[in-house]
């Protein structure tokens, strides 16, 4: 059974730096791309970015691109978000998902979709 | 830019069809739709992928397709456990999208 177990809950200060944790289990850690998803109190969700767990490789979209680090330590099953300075509208719930590739005309395309998620992490930044 | 409908109403045991729509145009099997329903206090979860289909569980009173352009979600037979919010995702190569949700109540 595949699992994602997401790190507790964190409530810190603004300007401060923090890493959120994402274990994975039930399948081979380094065959699916792992991603972050955002949601604020009351609102949707959002697309973060992306982590190869066999190499790395990292995709982020544009909107958090620079605002955050997804990284990745595969010895141990485990992908990482993380802020060097929180600011308050870092506030919400940050859930991991396992994504999966397709083939389409014989070409991978690589995390199109996502079958599992994590329990998500609550992260509350406030003075 | 993924819309979605803000709120759609079903009776139990009733038909309702949710929408996803691109900004781009028409959504066609290549943007590769996801459906994800999420309840409150909860984790999403995933409903169906590449379109149209579910995972191993997914009650099958869930079906997606292509419907006038857009992506749609089907639920035949409401039950008030489907009561939710239900996301779309849509791939767009480099960047994968949301929509913003459509809150469903069986009522």
């Amino acid at each position: 059974e595949v699992q994602l177990v997401q790190s507790g809950a964190e409530v810190k200060k603004p300007g401060e730096s923090l890493k959120i944790s994402c274990q994975a289990s039930g399948y081979t850690f380094t065959t699916h791309w792992i991603g972050w998803v955002r949601q604020m109190p009351g609102r949707g969700l959002e697309w973060m970015g992306i982590i190869s767990p066999l190499d790395s490789d990292v995709r982020y979209s544009p909107s958090f691109q620079g605002q955050v680090k997804i990284s990745v330590d595969k010895s141990i099953n485990t992908a990482y978000l993380q802020w060097a300075t929180l600011q308050a509208s870092d506030t919400a719930v940050y859930y991991c998902a396992r994504h999966v590739d397709t083939e389409y005309l014989g070409v991978t395309l690589f995390a199109v979709s996502i079958d599992s998620w994590g329990q998500g992490t609550r992260v509350t930044v406030s003075s | 830019v993924v819309t979605q409908e803000p709120s759609l109403t079903v009776s139990p045991g009733g038909t309702v069809t949710l929408t996803c729509a691109s900004s781009t145009g028409a959504v066609a099997t290549t943007f590769y739709p996801n459906w994800f329903q999420q309840k409150p206090g909860q984790a999403p979860m995933s409903l169906i992928y590449n379109t149209d289909n579910r995972h191993s569980w997914t009650p099958d009173r869930f079906s997606g397709s292509l419907l006038g352009g857009k992506a749609a979600l089907t639920l035949s037979g409401a039950q008030p456990e489907d009561e939710a919010e239900y996301y779309c995702l849509l791939y767009y190569g480099g960047v994968r999208l949301f929509g913003g949700g459509t809150k469903v109540t069986v009522l």
